[in-house]
């Protein structure tokens, strides 16, 4: 119950592209649904981050979409770059499971020129 | 804002030996540090979690006499490996959560160990 399953495991898109990546969890008791960056030797950096009151937030050219009855929640890249090419991680916390963040496995997202 | 940063950002120890990671909130107090370990290509897997002023609290399977954490004060967490061995070498990172703030954690950029 305290897994959270993301996919797809790669993905290849040219430049320009709109990258979709999903997430799904099963806790209920989830309530703070963050989308984490990573590039190779570094340590994550927070994107964008929704609560489960609102169905979408947009920040630049990142956006979460977030479905509450289906246990799912998606990152949409707008216009990719080259530059966006890193994997990506969704995660999940809870107030009252001392606000640990449970990581989806990670996509690794390569933008083509 | 919402700095955290770790140091040394790479280590190579002889097996055996133990290596002390810092982790430090520059810009912000953290009553919650947590610390991860993430081997290549796979994600983030949760260690501890360290709460200032009193004892960690270790993952399953997380051996908490070999990985010894301090959270010392609201800026200061620490991770000593003991008697490092080679199984031990893989990428260390932690994270800060402000005090009196949203679920919102601030990574670090992580710690490379290598042990020979």
């Amino acid at each position: 119950q305290q897994q959270v399953k993301q996919s797809p495991q790669s993905l290849i898109v040219q430049k320009g592209g709109i990258p979709i990546i999903n997430c799904a969890y099963e806790n209920t008791a989830f309530d703070y649904f963050p989308w984490y960056q990573q590039f190779p030797g570094k340590g994550p950096a927070l994107l964008i981050a929704i609560r489960p009151d609102v169905s979408e937030k947009k920040e630049g050219r990142f956006t979460i979409s977030f479905n509450k009855s289906a246990k799912q929640f998606s990152l949409h890249i707008m216009d990719s770059q080259p530059g966006d090419s890193a994997t990506y991680f969704c995660a999940a916390s809870s107030r009252g499971g001392s606000e640990k963040l449970v990581f989806g496995k990670g996509t690794k997202l390569t933008v083509n020129p | 804002g919402a700095v955290v940063s770790q140091h040394p950002s790479w280590v190579i120890c002889k097996s055996g030996t133990s290596v002390k990671i810092e982790c430090r909130s520059l810009d912000f107090q953290a009553t919650t540090m947590f610390w991860y370990r993430q081997f290549p290509k796979q994600s983030l897997m949760l260690m501890a979690t360290s709460n200032e002023g009193s004892k960690a609290t270790y993952e399953q399977g997380v051996e908490k006499d070999k990985f010894l954490i301090n959270h010392a004060s609201l800026t200061l967490s620490t991770l000593t490996v003991t008697s490092a061995h080679p199984e031990d070498s893989s990428f260390y990172i932690c994270s800060a959560r402000v005090v009196g703030g949203s679920n919102e954690q601030f990574f670090g950029p992580g710690t490379r160990l290598t042990v020979l």
